[in-house]
């Protein structure tokens, strides 16, 4: 049972051009949303989050928006760089039932391209 | 300061054996999370360790597998009798104590059974 989905394995973009990466979950207990970063051979990093009474969040070229009633996460990035490729992992948790512990999707492998 | 960290790095065994693998959390985190990553998958959970409370054990596949943690240090994820399809990577995370706090990844210890 996935309760967590990441239906595209990989995106590839071109330098300067926005990225969007998807995921879907099915738990409506989950109340918190991440998003974490991995590189090859090492271990994933934290990249923004956003709360279940937030529609959007903001960091920098990083933009996470979650639609609650299509069960509904993406992450932006724009302008898109080349560093930017890596491995990204949607994860979400339900803490105020299951404490910290993340339900990670499948992940989607980007390609930014210079 | 230092990150979290994971022993070994890689381990081949052989199918039957027992290993032991090692994480080191950042200091003053009190909470403490072991995840698995197989080949093209996403992370999934194992275990979590909150402070003195009994651990979240709900991830664990089998009864081979199990983790003790002492105190708010060192812990140690222990799979006995390896099978072929234990073979992943396995990732340690460490937190403070607070909900929805940033969870930092170790680089994960690389478990090939043959």
């Amino acid at each position: 049972d996935q309760q967590v989905k990441q239906n595209s394995p990989s995106l590839s973009v071109q330098e300067g051009r926005i990225s969007i990466l998807n995921c879907d979950y099915t738990n409506s207990m989950f109340d918190y949303f991440l998003w974490y970063k991995k590189y090859p051979a090492e271990g994933p990093t934290f990249l923004i989050s956003i709360s279940s009474i937030k529609d959007k969040n903001e960091d920098g070229r990083f933009t996470v928006f979650l639609n609650k009633s299509a069960k509904h996460l993406s992450l932006h990035i724009v302008p898109s760089q080349p560093g930017d490729s890596a491995v990204y992992f949607c994860a979400a948790s339900a803490a105020y039932n299951q404490g910290g512990k993340l339900i990670f999707g499948q992940g989607t492998e980007l390609s930014v391209k210079p | 300061g230092a990150g979290v960290s994971q022993s070994p790095s890689n381990k081949v065994t052989e199918k039957g054996k027992d290993v032991e693998l090692r994480c080191d959390p950042i200091s003053g985190h009190t909470a403490l999370y072991w995840y698995r990553q197989r080949l093209g998958q996403g992370l999934e959970f194992l275990i979590y360790f909150q402070g003195n409370s009994a651990p979240d054990k709900s991830g664990l596949p089998s009864d081979r597998f199990s983790a003790e943690r002492t105190g708010e240090s060192v812990s140690t994820l222990t799979i006995q009798r390896t099978q072929q399809e234990d073979s992943a990577v396995y990732l340690c995370a460490s937190s403070h104590w607070a909900l929805n706090d940033e969870q930092y990844f170790g680089p994960g210890t690389r478990l090939t059974v043959t």
